[in-house]
């Protein structure tokens, strides 16, 4: 079983919908969870970042963490076109290494 | 500021011939690192280094060797190409490792080994 699991898709919605993306893990060591954002033939982007439980609204986005369920999620209200991407979750942990583990990557398609 | 910069960004090799792929940032981070990413795999770390002077293999380093030139630049090469190894190569940096959570990436080089 890998550490972070995400679902590749594609995810595929109306313009206006509400989009959650999600991403699973094992390991109950990570503190920092992250969204990227990439998209097609560019390189990933940090879109949001979440320290330990809760969650952070940033415009039309929000991400949330249940440390309890080891589950993390991305939902993206009033979605646009402009946000058919690739969204990759990624975790790190507090100590040890620094390195973060990053899931497959949900492919996003918002049409019009 | 450029941030991260990856050349070349299109290559085409033969199997057996060697190239390098280089990377530079200008945001003074410590940490450098080298995924490659393929369909469905996901990013996959190759090697990193924390610091100038320093460099350690990371999930998939077989037939990768690095170079950590400066602050500045690092440099990946593949001696001896295989199709196997075929992929899109990101290069990313990154701050202080005890406070940094997030990772700079370059626009990639598409690899294409025949």
């Amino acid at each position: 079983q890998k550490e972070v699991e995400q679902d590749p898709g594609p995810l595929s919605v109306p313009e206006g919908a509400i989009v959650s993306l999600n991403c699973t893990y094992s390991n109950s060591a990570f503190q920092y969870f992250m969204w990227y954002r990439q998209y097609s033939r560019k390189g990933p982007e940090l879109l949001m970042y979440t320290y330990s439980s809760g969650n952070k609204e940033d415009g039309r986005f929000t991400a949330q963490v249940d440390k309890s369920s080891k589950y993390i999620s991305l939902f993206i209200r009033d979605s646009q076109p402009s946000d058919s991407a690739t969204y990759l979750c990624a975790l790190k942990r507090s100590g040890g290494s620094y390195i973060p583990t990053f899931g497959r990557g949900t492919s996003l398609i918002v049409h019009p | 500021n450029a941030g991260v910069t990856q050349t070349p960004k299109f290559q085409v090799l033969k199997t057996g011939q060697s190239m390098t792929l280089q990377c530079a940032q200008d945001m003074n981070h410590n940490s450098m690192y080298w995924y490659r990413q393929d369909p469905g795999m996901g990013l996959r770390l190759i090697y990193y280094s924390a610091s100038e002077g320093t460099t350690d293999k990371g999930e998939v380093p077989n037939g990768y060797n690095v170079s950590r030139l400066n602050k500045r630049e690092f440099s990946l090469r593949l001696e001896s190409a295989a199709p196997s190894q075929t992929s899109v190569y990101f290069c990313a940096s990154s701050g202080d490792r005890a406070l940094s959570y997030e990772q700079y990436f370059g626009p990639g080089t598409r690899l294409t080994v025949t």
